[in-house]
Order: C-alpha cells, then sequence, then structure tokens
C-alpha cells in the first residue's frame, strides 16, 4: 500500500506570505496528525485528527495555522500570514484508529511522511 | 506533561560495533508506550522498536534491542553489529497508553545523529 505522502517537499516564502501544506494519508486511517520540527530542535505535535474532526489542537501555536480535513482524506495545513520562526520541517503521519476501551496492547502505529521543509525568509 | 530528552547530539560507531543511545523521560503516568523512531537523511521516519510500559521484559527487534529501566525513566537503544545502513538521526518517543481519544500524540526527544563509520 502506499505510505503517507506530503506536498510539497520543499517550500520557500517570505515573511508574510501564505503556504499551504499537504498530506495525504494512508487509505484507511482515520487518525491523522500533524507534527513540527524546527531546526536543531524535537518534533513538536501540532495536531490529531479523527476522521474529519479534530481531536486534540493543543500543540497549534497560534491562530496563524488553520488545519482542515475535509470528508475525512487528505488534510491541509494553512499558515496565514508566516512568520521567521515557522520555519522547520512539518511532518504528517497517520495510524488506524484505536477504539476507546480496549486493551492496552491496542496501539497503532503512526506512520510518518517525508515531511515539508518550510523556509521562511 | 511528558517530556523526553536525548543528551546525545551525535554519536558515531565503527561498523560491525555496538552502540547505546540514550534516552530518559518524564511522566507521572503508569501506562505508555515508549519508541524509537530513525530517520535515515532525505528519508521517511521508521518505527525502529516499541515497548510496553507494563512489560517488564526488554523489546528486541533483530539487531535493536531496549534497556527499559522504569523506576528510573530511561530507555536506551542498543544498535549490535552496526552497519553503514544504520546511519540516521534517532528520535526517542513518548505515548500515553490511556484509552481515552485525545492522547495519542507522540512527545518526541531532540534526537541523536548516528554516523556508522566504515
Amino acid at each position: 500500500e502506499a505510505g503517507v505522502t506530503q506536498f510539497p517537499s520543499h517550500s520557500v516564502i517570505e515573511k508574510g506570505q501564505t503556504v499551504t501544506l499537504r498530506c495525504d494519508p494512508i487509505s484507511g486511517h482515520d487518525n491523522l496528525y500533524w507534527y513540527r520540527r524546527v531546526m536543531g530542535k524535537e518534533i513538536k505535535f501540532l495536531l490529531h485528527f479523527v476522521k474529519e474532526s479534530k481531536q486534540d489542537e493543543s500543540g497549534m501555536p497560534n491562530n496563524r495555522f488553520l488545519a482542515e480535513r475535509t470528508g475525512g482524506t487528505y488534510s491541509t495545513l494553512k499558515v496565514q500570514p508566516a512568520e521567521l520562526e515557522d520555519s522547520g520541517v512539518y511532518f504528517c503521519a497517520s495510524s488506524r484508529l484505536t477504539l476507546a476501551g480496549g486493551p492496552p496492547s491496542s496501539y497503532n502505529e503512526q506512520f510518518f511522511g517525508p515531511g515539508t521543509r518550510l523556509t521562511v525568509l | 506533561a511528558q517530556t523526553v530528552t536525548q543528551s546525545q547530539p551525535e554519536m558515531s560507531v565503527q561498523e560491525a560495533e555496538t552502540v547505546t543511545l540514550s534516552c530518559t523521560y518524564d511522566t507521572s503516568e503508569s501506562d505508555y508506550y515508549l519508541f524509537w523512531y530513525k530517520q535515515p537523511p532525505s528519508r521517511q521516519m521508521i518505527l525502529v522498536i516499541r515497548q510496553e510500559a507494563y512489560k517488564q521484559q526488554n523489546a528486541t527487534e533483530n539487531r535493536f534491542s531496549v534497556n527499559f529501566q522504569k523506576a528510573a525513566k530511561s530507555f536506551s537503544l542498543k544498535i549490535s553489529d552496526s552497519q553503514l545502513g544504520d546511519a540516521a538521526m534517532y528520535f526517542c518517543a513518548y505515548r500515553s497508553a490511556s484509552r481515552n481519544f485525545g492522547n495519542e500524540k507522540l512527545t518526541f526527544g531532540t534526537g541523536t545523529r548516528l554516523t556508522i563509520i566504515p
């Protein structure tokens, strides 16, 4: 099966511009996650979709970031307007749904995409 | 909130030798998962090994094994018989095992860049 794909692989924009990143999860994966790694730092969680609903968006840095997952398939992450500190690699991951109340061993692996490297000048 | 610390930004090892990557974490939860992910240069991040906190036995996957010390909150990765293809960025990660929705996010460390010397 095809893996998680992300587009574009690289994006260079100027401060104040808008950029939209796209993630296509593995077919059948209802969970979709966005993460970000700023240069030299840890990979940080941004948000989690279950199908088309935002389950957890506690990691979104501010209201310049807007994530959508219309129809519960692919997702977009828009940054508007972009700032210098938004530079980094944005990762998307997907996994199968884990049923609440399941046994501790019910874990579904998150599969990661190759990331989008965003540079804001 | 949980935190994951990787204190070795870079490590190197001679091909065919053994190397250990360190990871410590902090949590107040008793049930959780720990992971090591590998990201080769310009390639996707893949799961190397997983450990469930309720299991006392250390996980092993071929040449990769972990030393899980729950009381010390330590989770190191040992790579035996290092190969050139093991060169990558390695990330340690934590995930709650809570059965509620909304607890599936991964918390990562800053990563360790592993170089294999031929």
